[in-house]
């Protein structure tokens, strides 16, 4: 399967702690998306890649979230000193430069903060 | 915030009907695009309609635009058991992320 892959895709862990991501993308997609989706509600954008360059972030993306896409192939997401309201399922898309706006999504990674 | 509403909330109908849900949103747009999510396959884009578009056919799918309304429905026609999953409209912001709505819920009851 070569579709847009998440690790890990459970993630448990205690208030306070740090707490990082993975996404591995569509091999020849050099557009990384990240998304948070909350209980009942849709994605909410994040932040974006093109290659290994950050292009945007939203407002969500507090202080203690940090996105790198190094070599602009995978790409991390770390989130440090947890609260609990970052609970929520990480999801990350890709797609390629140019063509229709359509993203491909992973299967996401669920956060649970204790 | 999330600027695309899909309506109703949630729907559920008898397997073989029609379903119909509605999108609507605020800003100007260069296309729309529905995705489908359910716990198995997580989230799937099905369609994508541009904003010089007035309707658009995918299998069992039917996605209209009206941009003077500010817009969007899609009908799954003969609806099966696998259709039960939630459904989002989604935009392109001003840059390039996608905003989605809150989606509606469909449930097929065999």
């Amino acid at each position: 399967d070569t579709g847009v892959s998440q690790n890990p895709r459970h993630k448990i862990t205690k208030r306070g702690q740090n707490v990082t991501f993975r996404c591995d993308p569509i091999s020849e997609h050099n557009r990384l998306y990240w998304y948070r989706q909350t209980l009942g509600q849709g994605p909410e954008f994040l932040t974006y890649f093109q290659n290994e360059a950050q292009l945007e972030k939203s407002r969500l993306l507090s202080d203690r979230f940090s996105a790198e896409r190094p070599k602009g192939s995978f790409s991390t997401l770390e989130i440090q000193r947890t609260e609990q309201g970052d609970s929520a399922m990480y999801l990350c898309a890709s797609r390629t430069a140019t063509g229709t706006d359509t993203q491909y999504f992973g299967p996401g990674t669920r956060l649970t903060v204790l | 915030s999330q600027q695309g509403e899909e309506d109703p909330q949630a729907l559920s109908i008898q397997e073989g009907e029609n379903a119909t849900m509605n999108c609507s949103y605020k800003t100007s747009i260069n296309n729309l695009q529905w995705y489908r999510q359910n716990s198995g396959r997580g989230l799937v884009h099905l369609i994508l309609i541009r904003s010089n578009e007035r309707e658009k056919h995918s299998g069992r799918l039917r996605v209209t635009l009206d941009t003077s309304k500010k817009s969007s429905s899609l009908l799954i026609t003969a609806s099966r058991a696998a259709d039960t999953a939630s459904y989002f409209c989604a935009r392109r912001l001003s840059a390039d992320g996608l905003t989605f709505g809150k989606g509606t819920h469909l449930i097929i009851q065999p």
